[in-house]
């Protein structure tokens, strides 16, 4: 198996930029996960989809961000307009139904400038 | 509120030492406790850990749960420079299975 793959690794953009980050779980994996890690306050957990149905999204810092899941191999998560606060480096992670083990993919470094 | 808590937040010892993290934790309906590894990528699964007692181990890594005082430990023995990482330690809580994230240890191996 691949693994969980993210697009892209690396982004640079300028504040007021629409962003778009994507994420294919492994397959067979019924739950999605997008996290966001800083030095500061560690790994957040954005958003999570179980079936593709978005379950608890108290965790997306506000208006400006979104996330979907059309399908059950894939996700986006977009921040529009970006802000330099946005900075970080975004997971996502997905997880089967047996275990409560998450798995992780490489990861989207953001750069909002 | 649900909270996981590790310590030391960091650590440096020379190669060959024996290190302990710590993880304890409040939560509400516990389901399980697993530990990551965090070099500078995405964390990678070590361990789960579900029941008091019964340790967990793979090569020097090992790990044990004490559902009665509510902590874990990670052990590792005859420490490796490429064991330098940050060490997460998450929960699993609820009927979501949301994991509920420590802000890890981060382990420095000088040679």
């Amino acid at each position: 198996d691949a693994g969980v793959i993210q697009s892209p690794r690396h982004e640079v953009t300028e504040m007021g930029q629409e962003v778009t980050l994507r994420c294919k779980p492994i397959s067979g994996h019924n739950s999605l996960f997008w996290y966001r890690q800083t030095m500061m306050r560690g790994l957040e957990l954005l958003i999570y989809f179980n079936n593709n149905v978005p379950i608890d999204d108290s965790g997306m810092p506000e208006d400006r961000f979104s996330a979907k899941m059309p399908n059950a191999s894939f996700s986006t998560l977009k921040i529009q307009p970006s802000e330099p606060r946005d900075s970080a480096v975004y997971f996502c992670a997905s997880r089967g139904t047996v275990t409560d083990t998450q798995y992780f993919g490489p990861g989207t470094r953001l750069t909002v400038l | 509120e649900d909270k996981v808590v590790q310590s030391p937040l960091s650590l440096v010892v020379h190669e060959g030492d024996t290190v302990t993290l710590n993880c304890s934790y409040e939560v509400t309906n516990f389901r399980s406790l697993l530990w990551y590894k965090q070099e500078k990528k995405a964390p990678t699964f070590l361990f789960m850990l579900t029941s008091s007692g019964i340790e967990k181990k793979s090569g020097r890594l090992s790990s044990i749960l004490d559902k009665k005082e509510l902590f874990s430990i990670l052990n590792i023995t005859a420490t490796q420079t490429g064991d330098s990482a940050v060490y997460l330690c998450a929960v699993s809580a609820g009927n979501n299975r949301k994991l509920i994230w420590g802000l890890g240890t981060s382990l420095a191996v000088n040679p």
